[in-house]
């Protein structure tokens, strides 16, 4: 069973570009959620999807966005980049919203480097 | 505001001795909460995890004791090995809250000597 899918796991972008990260939850699994990774922030959740509809925000400015398709697959867009969103954004995926016996999985991450 | 402390922020521990993170939180409406274990270029990965109503959970070499009235919850890694050099991250979820929203502490890197 292949696990929570990242793409590009790699990226650099120049400062006001924007960028569009992807991510393949597990097969089965509806629920898809993104964090933020930085050494002096830790891991900070940005956003929440389940059957396409953002459930839960988390404290990040409206450049940060989402969406997720009826195949639960998921994209986030960050528009005019700052030096500051130079982070791994993680992507995490579960069987539903809520429920102690559902696990969040996480995928390997996308690096982005903004210069 | 950080709802999960978490220390040490590092420790070395020599192999085959016990490692132990603690953390804290202040949200009472936390009612779950995982560790997860991140290598260097990976995403964190799932350890273990207990629920309140459960004071420890013991899972191999990794146990969790939690402590419902302090709000206080730790890791215990019994006869650590090299292999288990890593960044640990405690979390907490409101479980009854609509959403998977992980509230994570600032994570432990640990360091296993040979």
């Amino acid at each position: 069973k292949a696990g929570v899918t990242q793409t590009p796991r790699y990226l650099i972008k120049t400062r006001g570009q924007q960028v569009t990260l992807s991510c393949s939850p597990i097969s089965g699994h509806r629920s898809v959620s993104w964090y933020q990774q930085t050494p002096g922030q830790g891991l900070q959740f940005l956003f929440e999807y389940f059957s396409e509809t953002q459930r839960n925000k988390g404290n990040f400015p409206g450049r940060f966005s989402g969406r997720q398709f009826s195949n639960s697959r998921s994209e986030m867009n960050v528009s005019t980049l700052e030096l500051g969103d130079s982070a791994l954004y993680l992507c995490a995926s579960s069987l539903a919203p809520r429920g102690y016996g559902n696990t969040i999985y996480f995928g390997e991450g996308s690096w982005l480097t903004v210069v | 505001q950080q709802q999960v402390k978490q220390s040490p922020q590092s420790l070395i521990v020599q192999k085959g001795g016990i490692s132990i993170i603690n953390c804290a939180y202040e949200n009472t409406a936390f009612d779950y909460f995982p560790w997860y274990q991140q290598f260097p270029g990976k995403g964190p990965a799932l350890l273990i995890a207990i629920r309140p109503d459960v004071s420890e959970k013991k899972e191999g070499r990794f146990t969790i004791s939690f402590n419902k009235s302090a709000k206080q919850f730790s890791l215990h890694i019994m006869d650590s090995q090299p292999g288990d050099s890593a960044t640990y991250f405690c979390a907490a979820l409101p479980i009854k809250a609509a959403g998977n929203k992980l509230t994570f502490g600032g994570g432990t890197r640990v360091l296993v000597k040979p």
